[in-house]
């Protein structure tokens, strides 16, 4: 099993629709949870941090479920601009604290 | 903000050749350095992880002596790949962690090596 699976897509949304996608992580002990976006060959960028509590940032909703060990985003209102693939991302805990990578979902938002 | 300058952006070297890719730090203080490796259409997956003046930590499969990991300071690493082979061809990316917790976790702009 991953250490974090994602529907890796394409999602083909019509623009203005609201997206959502999913993550599971095997890891019990991990820490922190985030969502990075990474645009076709360039580096991931931090799109949000994921809390316990929910966190919402302009038109993204994110939630962590620890006892599902299940992350979500919610994108409302896509914008052509949202394109890009959405990697859901943990914090492995440790010593080393590395970040462990999902293989990320594809969003397409059509015009 | 944290900023890490990684360069080459994009290298074409010959089979044979070895190429060595740059990280620095430019505001802040990185004691770890992630090194990453991306192949197309699939996600990051982690090479090794190097503190400063020690040795890095491979991941199982990588290969120690291929991929030549230094970080001698607090605002440099460099990873060289030895001896490239065209199976070698990928993006490679740096992340740093710093002293600080609020810098999360900064990656560099990435490498696309093709090695021909």
């Amino acid at each position: 099993r991953k250490e974090v699976e994602q529907d890796p897509g394409p999602f083909n949304v019509p623009e203005g629709a609201t997206v959502a996608f999913n993550c599971t992580y095997s890891n019990s002990a991990s820490q922190s949870f985030f969502w990075y976006r990474q645009d076709c060959r360039k580096e991931p960028k931090l799109l949000m941090s994921v809390y316990s509590s929910g966190n919402e940032d302009g038109r993204f909703t994110a939630q962590l479920n620890r006892a599902s060990q299940y992350i979500s985003l919610l994108i409302r209102d896509s914008k052509l601009s949202d394109s890009a693939t959405y990697l859901c991302v943990v914090n492995g805990g440790g010593a080393t604290n590395k970040l462990i990578f999902g293989t990320g979902t594809l969003l397409a938002v059509q015009p | 903000g944290a900023v890490v300058s990684q360069h080459p952006s994009r290298v074409i070297c010959k089979s044979g050749t070895s190429v060595k890719i740059e990280c620095r730090s430019l505001d802040f203080q990185a004691t770890t350095m992630f090194w990453y490796r991306q192949f197309p259409k699939q996600s990051l997956m982690l090479m090794a992880t190097s503190n400063e003046g020690s040795k890095a930590t491979y991941e199982q499969g990588v290969e120690k002596d291929k991929f030549l990991i230094n970080h001698a300071s607090l605002t440099l690493s460099t990873l060289t790949v030895t001896s490239a082979h065209p199976e070698d061809s990928s993006f490679y990316i740096c992340s740093a962690r710093g002293t600080v917790w609020g810098y999360g976790y900064t990656f560099g702009s990435g490498t696309r090596l093709t090695v021909v």
